[in-house]
This record gives structure tokens, sequence and C-alpha cells, in this order.
């Protein structure tokens, strides 16, 4: 079974900490995701990355960074934490997203509150 | 721009049925997907759709209409453990996904 963990369940950080948020894979997937989820809205993208060292924006990555230095990690940052960003963060990882049916697999997700 | 719309919230009895429905504009089609996600868990597939029609799977089916930008998943024979949230995403030209807000199911006895 593929297994996609999340460093932290739940995380309480102060506005202007910096965060790190940490996934790992363990199905050599080359692709991995970021995502929030708040009330309301869909799952919105953050960053994306389809190799080692490479990454790409989504739709919202303003206040993000994201590092791919192992194939099997990828981590989200956020630089200066801010109320605006407490929100369910997700992570996905995906063999081959343009090949058919392959579906992305989920993190449990970390419930982030920044005060 | 691009859009999914679903609706926000459902109800349904035990052991019946009850159908989701999802229409999209996306720049782009490469498949329909749902997922399942049960409160504070990670969302789960259940299934793909990339041609017009009817996937079966077990007590879940959905249908697709790439023509009207419509889907559906339709769960038969409600459990209690069926109660989620059940998201519509829409894989666009750039094979990103784009997803709905979600329906939350409430199964009552």
């Amino acid at each position: 079974d593929v297994k996609v963990t999340q460093s932290s369940r739940y995380l309480v950080k102060r506005t202007g900490e910096k965060v790190f948020l940490e996934c790992v894979q363990d199905m050599d997937h080359e692709n991995m995701f970021w995502y929030r989820q708040d009330p309301g809205l869909g799952l919105r993208l953050i960053y994306f990355s389809y190799d080692v060292k490479m990454k790409e924006k989504g739709d919202i990555p303003e206040g993000y960074s994201v590092s791919r230095e192992k194939k099997e990690r990828f981590s989200l940052i956020l630089e200066s934490a801010s109320t605006n960003q407490t929100s369910m963060y997700l992570c996905a990882s995906i063999s081959s997203p343009g090949l058919s049916s392959y579906e992305q697999y989920f993190g449990p997700g970390t419930r982030l509150t920044v005060t | 721009g691009q859009n999914i719309d679903q609706p926000t919230e459902m109800t349904a009895t035990e052991g019946a049925i009850v159908q989701i429905n999802c229409t999209y504009q996306t720049s782009g089609f490469n498949g329909l997907f749902w997922y399942q996600q049960h409160a504070g868990e990670a969302p789960t597939f259940l299934s793909y759709n990339v041609l017009d029609g009817l996937e079966e799977k077990g007590r879940f089916s959905s249908f697709l209409s790439r023509s009207k930008g419509y889907s559906y998943l339709l769960l038969k024979e409600l459990q209690m453990k069926d109660s989620a949230s059940y998201l519509c995403a829409v894989r666009d030209s750039n094979y990103q996904l784009i997803w709905g807000a979600g329906t939350k199911l409430i199964i009552k006895p």
C-alpha cells in the first residue's frame, strides 16, 4: 500500500514564526503536491514538484515556499506565519499524473493554527 | 475561470440511495475523480471517469457526461459509515486537478 506521512497532525504556531511541514511518501512517486483545505472551499494547490529539486507554483503560492531535496520528501515552509494561514494542509503524491486513472494518494493532513 | 459545483450538504436515510451531482467548467478535460473524505481524515479515491457513461464499483457508481459537463456519484444501500464528504475533481488540460468544495453527506438511521 502507498503510504504518505506528514510530520504532525496538529500544530500551533505564533504569528511571525517560521513553520516547516514535512511530507514523506514510500512509493517512489515522482510527483508531490501541497494543498490547503478550508471550509466551503475546495482543495487549493499551493505548490507541486515533479522531480527532485524541481518545483512549480500552484494557485496560491504566496507566503509559502517548498523544498524537495530527496525524491521521497517534500517540505512546505511558511516563512513568516500569519493568522490567515490557519488551515488544514494536505500532502499528496502520484506516480504519473498524465496516465489514465492514476489517482493522488494523500497524507493524513496537518491542522495548523496560527495565533 | 475554472469552476466545479457540488451541493454543500445532503441528508439521506440508512439503506436508501443517494445521488451527488457535480457540474464543471474547466480548461480542457482529462478525467473526473470522486474522493471520499471522513471528518479529520485524508481524502481517499473512489472512482475515475474519462469516457461518457456509468462506472460501477460495488455499492458506488459514477456517471459522466462530457457534453453537459456533468457527473454524479450514486451510493446504494447506504450505511452509517458512508457519512462523509464527497469531493469531485476534474483533471484539466495541464493535468492539474481542480477540486470542488465537497458535499457533506449525512446518513440518518
